[in-house]
């Protein structure tokens, strides 16, 4: 399976301010998703990206709060925008690989003070 | 809307009991059902994964029972092992999205 390698691990930040979460693949990857774990709950998808097109967001998830790139087939980045307290979460990138393979990065802790 | 319901939410067993995760699910879409153990710190690893089209799935400890006609499946965790104590997630996939259900913290006492 794809190993992924996700930074930063771990970040604390003040409010009103961005992060930027990097996801880089060991191998080209078609589809990377991002999710959001606040603590203690299940994984919930945020958005699937594409390399070469515009992310797509899932219901209570806009692009003006989680601006995602995907310049190629092994990076993406999830951009955590204008932080408040209820961002405070693990935020997870993930590849799907040949039957439904899914993959897992370490994930970010992000605590927003 | 909740579309994978997971029970129970946590789950005690002593070392060498099986513990047993049960999962329900609405989307009649959903082709693939995996089952990720979570450490703390750590991302989701895939544990094992059924199709629909099997009822039952074992990988060393680790079996899946799957009902399909009731929308059910489970995990079945025998001789359970302390290194076990971590947190269970099913989930279902449909269209290259997973769906993930709630979680089950399990604690396996030596």
């Amino acid at each position: 399976s794809a190993v992924i390698s996700q930074k930063p691990s771990r970040d604390i930040c003040q409010r009103g301010t961005s992060l930027t979460i990097q996801c880089q693949v060991d191998s080209q990857v078609t589809m990377m998703f991002w999710y959001r774990q606040q603590p203690g709950q299940s994984l919930t998808l945020i958005a699937t990206a594409n390399q070469g097109s515009e992310a797509t967001y899932e219901s209570g998830f806009v692009i003006d709060k989680f601006p995602i790139s995907r310049p190629n087939l092994t990076f993406s980045t999830l951009t955590v925008s204008n932080m408040s307290p209820e961002d405070s979460s693990i935020y997870l990138c993930s590849v799907v690989n040949k039957n439904y393979g899914y993959t897992f990065g370490s994930g970010t802790r992000l605590t927003v003070v | 809307q909740q579309q994978v319901k997971q029970s129970p939410q946590s789950l005690i067993v002593q070392k060498g009991g099986i513990s047993i995760i049960n999962c329900a699910y609405e989307n009649t879409a959903f082709d693939y059902f995996p089952w990720y153990q979570q450490f703390p710190g750590k991302g989701p690893a895939l544990l094992i994964a059924i199709r629909p089209d099997v009822s039952e799935k074992k990988e060393g400890r680790f079996t899946i029972s799957f009902n399909k006609s009731a929308k059910q499946f489970s995990l079945h965790i025998m001789d359970s092992q302390p290194g076990d104590s971590a947190t269970y997630f099913c989930a279902g996939n449909a269209g290259n999205m997973l769906t993930f259900g709630g979680g089950t913290r399990l604690m396996v006492k030596p």
